[in-house]
C-alpha cells in the first residue's frame, strides 16, 4: 500500500485566501484524523472520522476550519479565510480502528503570509 | 488536556540510556508512542494497553503504571538512529473512542 497521502506537500498563499488539503487515507482504514503541528503547540488534534462520520472536532481553532470525508477514500480539510497564524504543518492520519497504530501521512507544510 | 512529557530534550552519546515520562491528569486506556525525525511525519513505536504491561521494540521498551497514569519509555545502549523528537499519545477513559492526545514532545540527540 502507498500509505497515507497528502497533496499538496507544499503551500504557500496570501491572508484572506482560501486553503484546500487533501488526505488519500490507507485503504480499508475506517479512521481518519487532522492534526497540526506548530513549535508552540505541538501536535494537536483537529478533528477526526470514523466511517466518514466527524466524531470530534472539538479541536478546530475556529469556523474558519472545516473539514469533510466524502466517501473512505478523500478527506479535506479547508481554512477559509486564511491567516497568517494558520501557518503550520498539518497531517493526516488513518488507522483499521480507534486506539490503535495511527499511519500519517507526510503532511502539508502551509505559509500564510 | 494534554499529557506532560519530561525532559524536554536530552543529550546523550552512543551506547548511554535515556528515560521519557509521560504522566496524565486523566484515566487512561492506552498509550502510544511515536517517534518524529525532523522534517518527517510521526512513525508508530509501541502501544500500551491497561494492565500495566511492558512492551519492548528492540532495545527501545516501555512501561504503564494505569493507577498512576504515567507511562516511560526506555532507551537502552542508544543509537545514532534513535534522535528525533517522542511523543506519548494518550487514549483517556472519558473520551470519544479512538482519540489521542499528544504531549509536547521530548527531542532525543545521540551523539557519536
Amino acid at each position: 500500500d502507498a500509505g497515507v497521502i497528502q497533496s499538496p506537500r507544499h503551500e504557500v498563499t496570501e491572508m484572506g485566501q482560501e486553503v484546500t488539503l487533501r488526505c488519500k487515507p490507507i485503504s480499508g482504514h475506517d479512521y481518519l484524523f487532522w492534526y497540526r503541528q506548530t513549535m508552540m503547540r505541538g501536535l494537536e488534534l483537529l478533528i477526526y472520522f470514523n466511517n466518514n462520520v466527524p466524531i470530534d472536532d472539538s479541536g478546530m481553532p475556529e469556523d474558519r476550519f472545516s473539514a469533510k470525508m466524502p466517501n473512505a477514500s478523500f478527506s479535506t480539510l479547508k481554512i477559509q479565510p486564511s491567516e497568517p497564524r494558520d501557518s503550520a504543518v498539518y497531517f493526516c492520519a488513518s488507522s483499521l480502528d480507534g486506539g490503535y497504530i495511527q499511519y500519517f501521512g507526510a503532511g502539508t507544510r502551509l505559509s500564510v503570509l | 488536556q494534554q499529557p506532560v512529557q519530561s525532559p524536554q530534550a536530552v543529550i546523550l552519546r552512543e551506547g548511554e540510556d535515556a528515560v521519557i515520562n509521560c504522566s496524565s491528569s486523566k484515566a487512561l486506556y492506552s498509550v502510544h508512542w511515536y517517534r518524529q525525525k525532523h522534517g518527517e511525519a510521526p512513525v508508530f513505536l509501541m502501544i500500551l494497553l491497561k494492565g500495566g504491561e511492558q512492551k519492548g521494540h528492540d532495545k527501545i521498551s516501555a512501561s504503564f503504571n494505569e493507577k498512576k497514569q504515567q507511562s516511560s519509555l526506555y532507551l537502552t545502549a542508544s543509537q545514532l538512529s534513535y534522535s528525533g523528537t517522542y511523543f506519548c499519545g494518550t487514549e483517556s477513559l472519558t473520551d470519544s473512542w479512538g482519540k489521542l492526545q499528544f504531549g509536547a514532545g521530548t527531542q532525543v540527540v545521540v551523539t557519536p
